[in-house]
């Protein structure tokens, strides 16, 4: 089955305590993306990746790190989490940049204490 | 940056009712999808659809790109189609709208 998967689901954890976000597809897309909802805002692109080695970032990167080694995974790092980043992760992807459907993982819900 | 407008913000149906949900955006876009997130928080693909017409089962949706809107029809609606409905669309990344709260009583 296609699709998008993101572990852990759920997290919860305390502030400066790093911690990975991983993504994974199994549909050989080029483009691979992360976003994060929260409530009034809706979501918003951390950080994107239109192929392997290549990152870059979206509106709202600070405080996130991306690795793009591989075609298929695309982990999302937080160094030092704080507060402020408690929030639903979405991991995306698509066949290319543009004129392509974009398919989301199930999200994660994360809580900084 | 381009803006997505989403009407109505909210909406509370009785089981059984069709509705219409309305995306409108500021300029020329070269992907266009809708979303349902259900009340588990999984965002689930509706249609791609940055032009014409589709349909799948009891939803549907008509973009008219040159006069930069969207629309997303649900007929005979079910408790289950109960969550958020979000219009997203995409120039050079993709942007969201603010989503139309859909409730639906049985």
């Amino acid at each position: 089955e296609a699709q998008v998967t993101q572990n852990p689901r759920y997290l919860i954890t305390v502030t400066g305590k790093k911690l990975t976000v991983t993504c994974s597809q199994n549909m050989n897309h080029e483009y691979m993306s992360w976003y994060r909802q929260d409530p009034g805002l809706g979501l918003r692109q951390i950080y994107y990746s239109m192929n392997v080695e290549v990152t870059d970032k979206g509106d709202v990167p600070e405080g996130y790190k991306v690795s793009r080694k591989e075609k298929r995974n695309f982990p999302l790092i937080l160094e030092s989490p704080s507060p402020n980043q408690t929030s639903l992760y979405f991991c995306a992807s698509k066949r290319g940049q543009n004129y392509n459907e974009q398919f989301f993982g199930p999200g994660t819900r994360l809580t900084v204490l | 940056g381009i803006q997505v407008e989403q009407s109505p913000p909210d909406l509370i149906l009785q089981e059984g009712a069709n509705s219409t949900l309305r995306c409108n955006f500021s300029d020329s876009v070269n992907n266009l999808q809708w979303f349902h997130q259900n009340p588990w928080g999984q965002l689930i693909n509706l249609f791609y659809i940055p032009s014409g017409t589709k349909q799948n089962g009891r939803l549907s949706a008509t973009t008219v790109a040159t006069e930069r809107y969207s629309l997303l029809y649900i007929s005979s609606s079910q408790t289950t189609d109960s969550g958020v409905y979000f219009c997203a669309v995409e120039v050079d990344d993709m942007r969201f709208g603010a989503g139309t709260r859909l409730t639906v009583k049985p």
